[in-house]
């Protein structure tokens, strides 16, 4: 099956900060999506990606899809404490198409 | 979202009985997935549906039971639990047809724990 792998697991930045998540695939990605994880919350999409070299942005968070179509990024500018959560990538399984395999996510620290 | 709801939101059992987590949407739409959240696993997909009638295994099917008797309703069974089922689990949806890649909508969770 299709594995995305997301790094880092964890990061810690204090507010103010820059911040990026990877997303990364063996395979050829159909199309990315983006979900926010508030702790003690449910996942709740951000944005999807399918083009190569897509770039997308919404205020601070900066989206973008590799050219190869195996890896995407979500960056936030200086974070805030309303940042804090995980945030997973998920791609559709191209076999089945009603299917999302998400990454294992990761999770934001945000100190004042 | 208010269209998605799961009951209960906290559940303690011991490894063997029967629990059955509900799940009900709103929306009619036809797609709709288990997901159980560990530590370090991220989500993980345990059964989806197509449509009513219609389900199929996900990454880690084992243990559990689903069925799908009406578009709005698709509850998941453990029939003996484990303590490895201790988990968050979510139940989720979403609309298909021409956006085969819509975005999935998540209720707000059941906790399980098996003792």
């Amino acid at each position: 099956g299709q594995q995305v792998m997301q790094i880092p697991q964890y990061q810690h930045v204090q507010e103010g900060e820059d911040f990026t998540t990877y997303c990364n695939s063996s395979t050829t990605l159909s199309n990315i999506q983006w979900y926010k994880q508030r702790p003690g919350g449910h996942p709740v999409f951000l944005i999807q990606l399918v083009k190569s070299g897509e770039v997308k942005k919404q205020k601070r968070l900066t989206f973008q899809f590799g050219e190869a179509k195996k890896n995407s990024s979500l960056h936030i500018t200086a974070t805030q404490t309303t940042d804090v959560g995980t945030y997973f990538c998920a791609e559709v399984d191209t076999g089945t198409a009603s299917k999302l395999t998400f990454g294992t996510g990761t999770r934001l620290q945000v100190t004042l | 979202d208010a269209g998605i709801t799961q009951s209960p939101r906290y559940k303690i059992t011991e490894t063997g009985r029967q629990v059955t987590l509900m799940c009900h949407q709103t929306w009619s739409h036809s797609y709709m997935f288990w997901y159980r959240q560990d530590l370090g696993h991220g989500l993980r997909l345990i059964y989806y549906s197509a449509a009513a009638d219609i389900t199929d295994k996900g990454e880690v099917p084992d243990g559990y039971v689903v069925s799908r008797s009406k578009t709005e309703n698709f509850p998941l069974t453990l029939e003996s639990a484990t303590r490895s089922q201790t988990s968050v689990y979510f139940c989720a949806s979403r609309f298909p047809g021409q956006l085969r890649n819509s975005p999935l909508h998540f209720g707000n969770g059941t906790r399980l724990t098996v003792t």
